[in-house]
């Protein structure tokens, strides 16, 4: 059964200060990994699909990057404006999206 | 584009009513998916179309559920009867090439039965 788990739960930091988010998955046969960004009250927004080991995306001041076992997103000098929660999902063999719990991200001004 | 469109937007009733929530997907697009999100469960797939086909409907809790894809532009979501564990936000999202592509979710339908 593919499963996707997020951490941390939550996390809050300054405007400025860097960090990531993790996402390690199991899975039979990748088809790819997704991230979206979630704001409350409304739907998920999609951000990036990442489909082999060593790939990199980037959007602004988000970075996802995939290794076999998980997938880590960057955020560099965040603003307020990049509170969300952030959802990883990975596409498997079954061709269904399995969701993990999310990371709730609140960056203070 | 209008982006993925559902309705309502939130649905209050009292257990044992009928409860249809409805979607219009992106223009052109040939899969649709019904989720579901609790904070227990997170975001669960309930059913998924292809050309309005149902393709998998195996994350369907039981069979008060049903969901059906008249056309290219429209489905729904109905259960009959409600109960209060149905209460969760209801997501619709659209694909343009099947469910291994990008998918792009509507604002979604918070349902509260009482």
């Amino acid at each position: 059964e593919d499963q996707v788990t997020q951490s941390p739960e939550a996390l809050r930091l300054q405007e400025g200060e860097s960090s990531s988010l993790n996402c390690s998955y199991t899975v039979s046969g990748l088809r790819g990994l997704f991230w979206y960004r979630q704001d409350p009250g409304k739907g998920p927004e999609f951000l990036f699909t990442l489909y082999s080991a060593g790939e990199e995306k980037e959007k602004e001041r988000l970075k996802a990057t995939l290794t076999k076992k998980e997938s880590f997103l960057h955020i560099t000098a965040p603003k307020p404006e990049d509170s969300a929660t952030y959802l990883c999902a990975v596409m498997g063999g079954a061709q269904k999206l399995v969701f993990g719990q999310g990371t709730r991200l609140t960056i203070n001004p | 584009d209008a982006g993925v469109i559902q309705s309502p937007r939130h649905e209050v009733t009292e257990m044992g009513q009928e409860v249809t929530l409805r979607c219009k997907p992106i223009s052109g697009h040939n899969s649709l998916f019904w989720y579901r999100q609790t904070m227990m469960r997170g975001l669960e797939l309930l059913i998924y179309f292809n050309n309005n086909v149902p393709i998998d409907d195996s994350g369907m809790p039981e069979d008060r559920f049903s969901a059906k894809m008249p056309n290219a532009s429209f489905s729904t979501l109905k259960i009959q009867p409600s109960e209060p564990r149905d209460s969760a936000v209801y997501f619709c999202a659209s694909s343009d090439r099947g469910p291994r592509d990008t998918q792009y979710f509507g604002p979604g339908t918070r349902l509260t039965v009482l």
